[in-house]
C-alpha cells in the first residue's frame, strides 16, 4: 500500500517557466489537497478537492491550477513560476475519520 | 484574524521525562483538532484525533486534552525517549466539513539521551 505519492521530489525552475507536480493516492479518498510549507509559517493549503471533477481554492490558491479529473490523481500546475514559489509542497488526501495522509514532498526551487 | 499558536521555541527535554506542547488557537469553535509529527525531510504524520467534546484522548504514550473554553490543546509525550525527537504540528478544521485544515507552525521537540 503505498499511500500517497508525489513526484518529482525535486525540482529547479527558472522563473517563468511552468511544471506539473503530480499527487496520486490508491486508498480511495475522495478528498485531496495541496499545501505549501515555508520555514516559520507551518503548512498552507493551497487546493483542495472533494472528489473527482470538483476542486475549490485554499489559503494561498494565486499562481496554481488544479484539476481532479478521477479519484487517484491531483496534480498541481504552476504556470508561470516565480521565486516566491520556492517552497516545499505537500500533498494530502483524507480519509472519513478526518485524517490526513501526506506524501514526502515535491521541494521546488524558482531561480 | 484566525490563527493557531504553537510555541516556536524548541523543546528541549530528558529522556524518560514527559513532554509538554501547547497549540493555541482564536476565533475558531472546530469540532475537532488534530496533532501530527513531522520528521526533517519529510511528510507530516497523523497522531490523535479529540473532537469538542472529548477532554482526554490517549494512545500508547501520547495524551492530548482539549479546553473548548481555554481554546487550548495539550500534547504530552510520556516516558519520552530520543526516537520521539522531531517537530509536532497541531492542525483544526475552521468550518464545517473539514476542507480547510489548518495548521501551528509547529513545535521542535529534542529528547536528550
Amino acid at each position: 500500500n503505498a499511500g500517497v505519492t508525489q513526484t518529482p521530489k525535486f525540482q529547479v525552475l527558472k522563473t517563468g517557466q511552468s511544471m506539473t507536480l503530480q499527487c496520486a493516492q490508491d486508498m480511495n479518498h475522495e478528498y485531496m489537497s495541496w499545501y505549501r510549507q515555508d520555514p516559520g509559517m507551518g503548512l498552507r493549503l493551497i487546493h483542495y478537492s472533494v472528489g473527482a471533477g470538483i476542486t475549490d481554492q485554499g489559503e494561498v490558491p494565486n499562481g496554481y491550477n488544479v484539476s481532479r479529473s478521477t479519484t487517484e490523481d491531483f496534480p498541481l500546475r504552476l504556470l508561470l513560476a516565480a521565486p516566491s514559489q520556492t517552497s516545499v509542497y505537500f500533498c494530502a488526501s483524507r480519509n472519513r475519520h478526518g485524517e490526513l495522509f501526506f506524501g514526502e514532498g515535491s521541494r521546488l526551487t524558482v531561480l | 484574524s484566525q490563527k493557531i499558536e504553537q510555541n516556536s521555541e524548541a523543546l528541549n527535554i530528558q529522556e524518560g521525562k514527559t513532554a509538554t506542547l501547547t497549540c493555541n488557537y482564536t476565533n475558531y469553535s472546530p469540532a475537532y483538532l488534530q496533532w501530527y509529527r513531522q520528521d526533517p525531510g519529510r511528510g507530516p504524520v497523523f497522531l490523535l484525533l479529540i473532537r469538542e467534546n472529548e477532554k482526554e484522548k490517549r494512545k500508547e504514550r501520547l495524551k492530548v486534552t482539549f479546553d473548548t473554553t481555554l481554546k487550548q490543546s495539550l500534547f504530552h509525550i510520556t516516558a519520552s525517549q530520543p526516537a520521539d525527537s522531531a517537530t509536532y504540528l497541531c492542525a483544526l478544521d475552521p468550518g464545517a466539513g473539514g476542507f480547510k485544515t489548518i495548521f501551528g507552525a509547529g513545535t521542535r521537540l529534542f529528547v536528550k539521551a
